[in-house]
């Protein structure tokens, strides 16, 4: 069965001060590991999908990377407005996304 | 160009109630997929429609039941419903050229 564990369940940063979110998975076959973002009380925003070991995305302070078992969020020089819940989810045989519960991330100014 | 539109915002049923949750996709987008989102957790897979037919569905009971219309609009039917139906409902889009879902705000239910 697919998995995925993301830590920490929460994190706190001051404004500029950068920092990593892990998201480890098992899956059968994968074929697309995909981050998103997700405000109180809203839909999840699509942010990334990276497809095999060593691919990186980057969206303004905002980088991906993944590996054969783990992907990283990592932000750079934080941002009162990136305070989210940041998602992630594999894709495997199956056309269904399985996700994590989540990192809730608060950005102090 | 419209994002994906999830009708109504809030709803309020009581237990052994029926409730009917409405989804229009992204346009151009053919594949509609459904998911449940309890507080603090992450988003579960309910069940998959492409071309007017049920393609996946994730571990949920029957009481949980779909359709998808001509125009790829779709609904999710609840029948009799419990407590532990309380929850976000999503819908997401997808296009056949892109692997990507998009989801809308979502439907709040309250089961009292």
């Amino acid at each position: 069965e697919d998995q995925v564990t993301q830590s920490p369940e929460a994190l706190r940063l001051q404004e500029g001060e950068s920092s990593s979110l892990n998201c480890s998975y098992t899956v059968s076959g994968l074929r697309g590991l995909f981050w998103y973002r997700q405000d109180p009380g809203k839909g999840p925003e699509f942010l990334f999908t990276l497809y095999s070991a060593g691919e990186e995305k980057e969206k303004e302070r905002l980088k991906a990377t993944l590996t054969k078992k783990e992907s990283f969020l990592h932000i750079t020089a934080p941002k009162p407005e990136d305070s989210a819940t940041y998602l992630c989810a594999v894709q495997g045989g199956s056309e269904k996304l399985v996700f994590g519960k989540g990192t809730k991330l608060t950005v102090n100014p | 160009d419209a994002g994906v539109t999830q009708s109504p915002t809030h709803l309020i049923k009581t237990r052994g109630q029926q409730v009917t949750l409405r989804c229009s996709p992204k346009s151009g987008h053919d594949t509609v997929s459904w998911y449940q989102q309890a507080l603090g957790q992450g988003p579960q897979f309910i069940f998959q429609y492409y071309e007017e037919e049920e393609r996946q569905r994730g571990n949920f009971p029957d009481r949980f039941s779909g359709h998808q219309f001509p125009n790829y609009s779709s609904e999710l039917n609840v029948n009799a419903l419990l407590l532990g139906d309380s929850a976000l409902y999503l819908c997401a889009s997808m296009g056949s050229t892109k692997n990507i879902q998009y989801f809308g705000a979502g439907t709040r239910l309250s089961v009292l």
